[in-house]
């Protein structure tokens, strides 16, 4: 059973566009919402992350939208680069610090 | 560069055989979390450890099973080897066992094939 649900599984985006990526829960009980970014032959690296008392989380062009009432949340990568081209994940983490993966999105950023 | 690092990088293995992944958390993490990733089924938690003792379990099969030891290293051992156990295998640290916003941070992971 997914405890995160991740879409879309790969997204094209031209340069210069905007990126999203929307993930969704079930458990109340998490309490932590980060996002992943990993590029090919690396592990996964903390990108952004949000609590579920904020609604929007801003880091330089990237921005987590969070919806507790419709327990959703979204990457927003503004003014997408070819560099940002990765997989990103969302996650979900409780208080025992279990974390819970989406499945990722592929992002291709095309020049 | 994470500051936790694991070895092999890379593993080749044979059906029904056993081995052994290893994990160095970064500098003063007392807690490890090991995960599997796979093409079809994503990043799955396996097991967490803090401070030499199991805190948490997740997907993980009987046949594998894992450790802290007193210097803080971790290893997972993967025993009975079958084909769907091809994967990569990542190592993450973080500071505590658990609590408000703590990033866990991953390994380069081992990739493990067997033939």
């Amino acid at each position: 059973q997914q405890q995160v649900k991740q879409s879309p599984q790969s997204l094209i985006v031209q340069k210069g566009g905007i990126s999203i990526i929307n993930c969704a829960y079930e458990n109340t009980a998490f309490d932590y919402f980060p996002w992943y970014q990993q590029f090919p032959g690396k592990g996964p690296a903390l990108l952004i992350a949000i609590r579920p008392d904020v609604s929007e989380k801003k880091e330089g062009r990237f921005t987590i939208s969070f919806n507790k009432s419709a327990k959703q949340f979204s990457l927003h990568i503004m003014d997408s680069q070819p560099g940002d081209s990765a997989t990103y994940f969302c996650a979900a983490s409780n208080v025992w610090n279990q974390f819970y993966f989406g499945t990722g999105t592929s992002l291709t950023v095309i020049p | 560069d994470s500051g936790v690092t694991q070895t092999p990088k890379h593993l080749i293995t044979a059906t029904g055989q056993r081995v052994t992944l290893r994990c160095s958390p970064r500098s003063g993490d007392l807690s490890v979390y090991w995960y599997q990733q796979s093409l079809d089924q994503g990043l799955q938690f396996l097991i967490q450890y803090y401070n030499g003792e199991e805190r948490a379990k997740g997907n993980i099969l009987e046949r594998f099973s894992a450790q802290q030891f007193p210097d803080l290293h971790s290893e997972l051992n993967l025993s009975s080897l079958e084909l769907g156990d091809s994967a990569l295998y990542f190592c993450a640290s973080s500071v505590r066992a658990g609590g408000y916003q703590e990033t866990q941070y991953f390994g380069p992971g081992t990739r493990l094939l067997v033939l």
